[in-house]
């Protein structure tokens, strides 16, 4: 069974940083895209990065572009999103997500991380 | 970027019966290359994550009933549901992968009368 969770929300304060991880079991992790999405409070969902499977590439929302950065770790199935720079727009849920072979779709999703900012 | 709307943006339906949910792009999805549709939908359902219902416009992701399907083109496209059950409340959004950076539309809250 395809697992996904994410962990490394929490509270910060703006301008802070996090490493949001997403540990993914139940498929060959390095076959695979990976995405985040994002959902603020009583919001809709924001699409935040892809990266594809071997890592050599990554893509971006402009409203993160220069303050996050996707990463991978294909040796220990491992996603990871560093956040710096954060403000009050970046506080929301954070969904990693396994995308669908060729397609690109987000088939499977994690339960999420909160990542609240507050002085 | 792509602009994505939906319309309705809530929808309240009767159990059993239909319901249509339109999502517009400001570019076409169409990739003319491949002739696939880069547009998908998604359901979230109250206090959980997001879940795939189709994607590249037709197709059914693994486990989603028949009563879903999504159509259209260029555009414009619809998901419609044959006849809605209490299950299907949450809500939906379309999502534009022709272009970076990816787009979701607002979201068609949906639920029961």
């Amino acid at each position: 069974e395809v697992q996904l969770l994410e962990s490394g929300g929490g509270l910060v304060q703006p301008g802070g940083s996090l490493r949001l991880s997403c540990a993914a079991s139940g498929f060959t992790f390095g076959n695979f895209a990976m995405t985040w999405v994002r959902q603020a409070p009583g919001k809709g969902l924001e699409w935040v990065s892809l990266i594809v499977g071997s890592g050599s590439s990554s893509y971006y929302a402009d409203s993160v572009k220069g303050r996050f950065t996707v990463s991978r770790d294909n040796s220990k199935n491992t996603l990871f999103l560093q956040v710096n720079g954060l403000t009050d727009e970046d506080a929301a849920v954070y969904y990693c997500a396994k995308t669908r072979p060729e397609t690109l779709a987000f088939e499977v999703w994690g339960p999420g991380t909160l990542v609240a900012v507050s002085s | 970027e792509i602009v994505m709307t939906q319309t309705p943006l809530s929808l309240s339906v009767t159990p059993g019966e239909p319901a249509s949910i339109s999502c517009r792009s400001s570019q076409s999805l169409l990739d003319t290359d491949d002739g696939d549709t880069f547009l998908d939908w998604y359901l979230q359902k109250p206090g959980l994550s997001p879940q795939l219902l189709i994607y590249s416009l037709s197709h059914r992701a693994s486990g989603v009933p028949d009563r879903f399907s999504g159509s259209g083109s260029g555009t414009d496209f619809t998901l419609k549901i044959s006849r809605v059950e209490a299950e299907d409340v949450g809500v939906y959004y379309c999502m534009q992968r022709i272009d970076f950076p990816w787009t979701f539309g607002p979201g068609t809250r949906v639920d029961i009368k």
